[in-house]
């Protein structure tokens, strides 16, 4: 799989959008990106993927750019409960059964 | 529809002592994985089951099995716990097929905090 880079950590306004960045720049055709993130001490909890079309759904978007090196997640009205640390992965839908999480950014909402 | 859940969601165990961790996935879902997570390793990957069958395993010693049941609940154990193994252990469930075109998004239980005295 891709390797992806994200920052640390974050700092988001209540009720702002939050936006997160991810890059990967190694990233191959027919790999997807992911996006999970987890709440202290909870299981990692899936928000969005999506491979080269941007992508939406109740929790955030998947904005991906057309080159494919780089993607932000957006959590468009940012609450104190979406604290928590933010991975992007990225891999290759179907033939990859095993998730592998980097360190993430630590995406703190403040009131 | 109802998500991953895992029982008990914290167990305290001594050294030596063995512990066996059960997991239900999303209905319909058939493969389960299992997840190691301490702060010092982050994520590691067990074992994935699918339709009973142990299809895929981490680099972990033979004290750690699982098994997976026909109706897709899936258990693991470790046997003569070291303290090591103390860890937060997921489970994920995922809606793939073996054969044919599937989704094989991985959604996450509460986990299983294991604290080894």
């Amino acid at each position: 799989d891709a390797k992806t880079t994200q920052p640390p950590s974050m700092d988001c306004a209540e009720g702002r959008a939050a936006n997160l960045p991810c890059n990967h720049s190694t990233i191959s055709g027919n790999e997807y990106v992911y996006w999970y993130r987890q709440i202290h001490s909870q299981g990692p909890q899936y928000i969005i993927h999506g491979l080269k079309n941007n992508e939406t759904n109740e929790m955030a978007s998947l904005i991906i750019t057309e080159d494919r090196k780089s993607s932000t997640l957006i959590l468009p009205h940012a609450t104190l409960r979406d604290t928590a640390v933010y991975y992007c992965i990225v891999r290759v839908a179907g033939s990859n059964y095993k998730l592998t999480f980097g360190k993430g950014t630590l995406l703190t909402v403040n009131p | 529809k109802a998500g991953v859940t895992q029982t008990p969601r914290y167990l305290i165990k001594t050294r030596g002592q063995q512990v066996t961790l059960s997991c239900s996935p999303i209905s319909g879902h058939r493969s389960v994985s299992w997840y190691q997570q301490t702060p010092g390793q982050g994520l590691q990957f067990l074992f994935e089951y699918f339709s009973e069958t142990q299809r895929n395993k981490g680099n972990f010693p033979g004290r750690f099995s699982g098994r997976q049941f026909s109706n897709s609940r899936s258990e693991m154990n470790v046997s003569t716990l070291e303290l090591g193994d103390s860890a937060l252990y997921l489970c994920a469930s995922s809606p793939k097929k073996l054969t044919g075109h599937s989704t094989d998004t991985q959604y996450f239980g509460p986990g299983t905090r294991l604290t080894v005295l």
